[in-house]
């Protein structure tokens, strides 16, 4: 079974641009979550899809956003793009909602905001 | 309130001796608990999880954990270390509500030859 595909592995934006990352869940996973990593905040939680709907949202300006297709594949998108942005960007899905099924992750989107 | 606590931010041990990973959580209900492995640029890895069965959990590579309800720890620990161990390791909570988890701060992991 193919694992969680990310697209595209490197980004380099300018300031108040904006971009939009993708995402490829595991053949039958449901759910999607996004995450940011930085050294600073470490792994931080920005939202959670399944089934084409927002489940749950972390703490994230508007500028972050997101959705989900019906084959479960799912999208990112920052607008206005601010230097503290720079992170690696990680998906993970899982196969339904709920606590027990666990979270696998794509190798992320590493983006560079100059 | 949910949280994960890991005990250690660097750990540095020799290769062929014991690896010793610590992390205490604080659930309202009863957690599914996670471990997780992060190689430099790459996503996260599960390496075992503990989902109410067996408190003793055996994941990939060698590592294995043990749940103790009473001391809320989920230590992940391993016989003999290699140096493909270095890494980040997380440790994960899932307070089963949801589909919400809450992730440890991380801990590095350093193997000297």
């Amino acid at each position: 079974k193919a694992g969680v595909t990310q697209t595209p592995r490197y980004l380099i934006k300018t300031r108040g641009q904006q971009v939009t990352l993708s995402c490829s869940p595991i053949s039958g996973h449901r759910s999607v979550s996004w995450y940011q990593q930085t050294p600073g905040q470490g792994l931080q939680f920005l939202f959670e899809y399944f089934s084409e709907t927002q489940r749950n949202k972390g703490n994230f300006p508007g500028r972050f956003s997101g959705r989900q297709f019906s084959n479960s594949r799912s999208e990112m998108n920052v607008s206005t793009l601010e230097l503290g942005d720079s992170a690696l960007y990680l998906c993970a899905s899982s196969s339904r909602q709920g606590g027990t099924a666990p979270l696998h992750f794509g190798n992320g989107t590493r983006l560079t905001v100059t | 309130a949910q949280s994960v606590t890991q005990l250690d931010s660097h750990v540095s041990v020799s290769e062929g001796t014991p690896v010793l990973l610590r992390c205490n959580y604080s659930s309202s209900y009863s957690p599914s608990l996670f471990w997780y492995v992060q190689h430099p640029n790459k996503g996260l890895q599960l390496l075992l999880k503990y989902t109410s069965a067996a408190t003793l959990v055996k994941g990939i590579n060698g590592f294995e954990a043990e749940f103790k309800k009473s001391e809320t720890s989920f230590h992940l620990t391993k016989p003999s270390a290699h140096m493909s161990d270095a890494a980040e390791y997380f440790c994960v909570v899932n307070p089963n509500t949801g589909n919400q988890f809450y992730f440890g701060t991380g801990t590095s992991l350093t193997v000297i030859p």
